[in-house]
């Protein structure tokens, strides 16, 4: 069956060290996304692409960046991490052209920056 | 920008009763809007959705509705299991039109639980 998967589950890392999140869908969407999830803010996009080669900022971008090179994959890394940092990260994709359609999500990354 | 509301933050129902979550969002050019469950060590699942077009849908024990006017939509569960008990969250998303970025603002979350 067609999936998207995160890895890994669990990470734990220390300040400034360069971590890389890796998102992987089966389903040949069109657009990948990447959130945040922390208590009292609910799901806020960090970035997010709508096909290879692009890529956009979303609400809370400072220190992350993506890139796509194939259909499958948007891995996320962190420049530096920061114990800011410290969250589960959830990829989404969806098929539509132009992100219009319904998200489905990865099980999710629990980072953790010491 | 859009802005998504979403009240109560927690919800506790005896099992059989009803329970119903609300949200309001502030851009009047969103126009399709989803609720997630998201258990515990999981991702966010999509219950259902709605499309700025339609004022009710319903799905078995489940029905979202929208009011465009004032801006808000409810998610309504009726005679509630304990495995109804999860995080719930809607959201907005704006589509169409030139600048859309299609993106999807979520609401805070609420947590539902369902006592047997």
């Amino acid at each position: 069956d067609a999936e998207i998967t995160q890895s890994p589950r669990h990470k734990i890392t220390e300040t400034g060290r360069q971590v890389t999140l890796a998102c992987h869908q089966t389903w040949n969407h069109n657009n990948m996304f990447w959130y945040r999830q922390d208590l009292g803010h609910g799901l806020r996009l960090i970035h997010y692409s709508y096909g290879v080669q692009d890529t956009n900022k979303g609400e809370v971008s400072d220190g992350y960046s993506v890139s796509r090179s194939n259909t499958e994959d948007l891995p996320l890394t962190l420049e530096s991490a920061a114990s800011s940092q410290t969250s589960v990260y959830f990829c989404a994709s969806s098929k539509q052209t132009g992100g219009l359609d319904t998200q489905y999500f990865g099980p999710g990354t629990r980072l953790t920056v010491l | 920008g859009e802005n998504v509301e979403q009240h109560p933050s927690t919800l506790s129902v005896q099992e059989g009763d009803s329970a119903v979550i609300k949200c309001t969002y502030s851009d009047s050019a969103s126009n399709y809007f989803p609720w997630y469950k998201q258990e515990l060590g999981k991702g966010p699942q999509l219950i259902i959705d709605i499309r700025s077009n339609v004022g009710e849908k319903k799905d078995q024990r489940i029905a979202v509705t929208l009011n465009k006017t004032a801006k808000h939509f409810s998610l309504h569960i009726t005679e509630t299991q304990p495995e109804d008990s999860a995080v719930y969250f809607c959201a907005a998303l704006r589509r169409g039109g030139s600048g859309n970025t299609g993106k999807l603002i979520f609401g805070q979350g609420t947590t539902l639980q369902v006592k047997p």
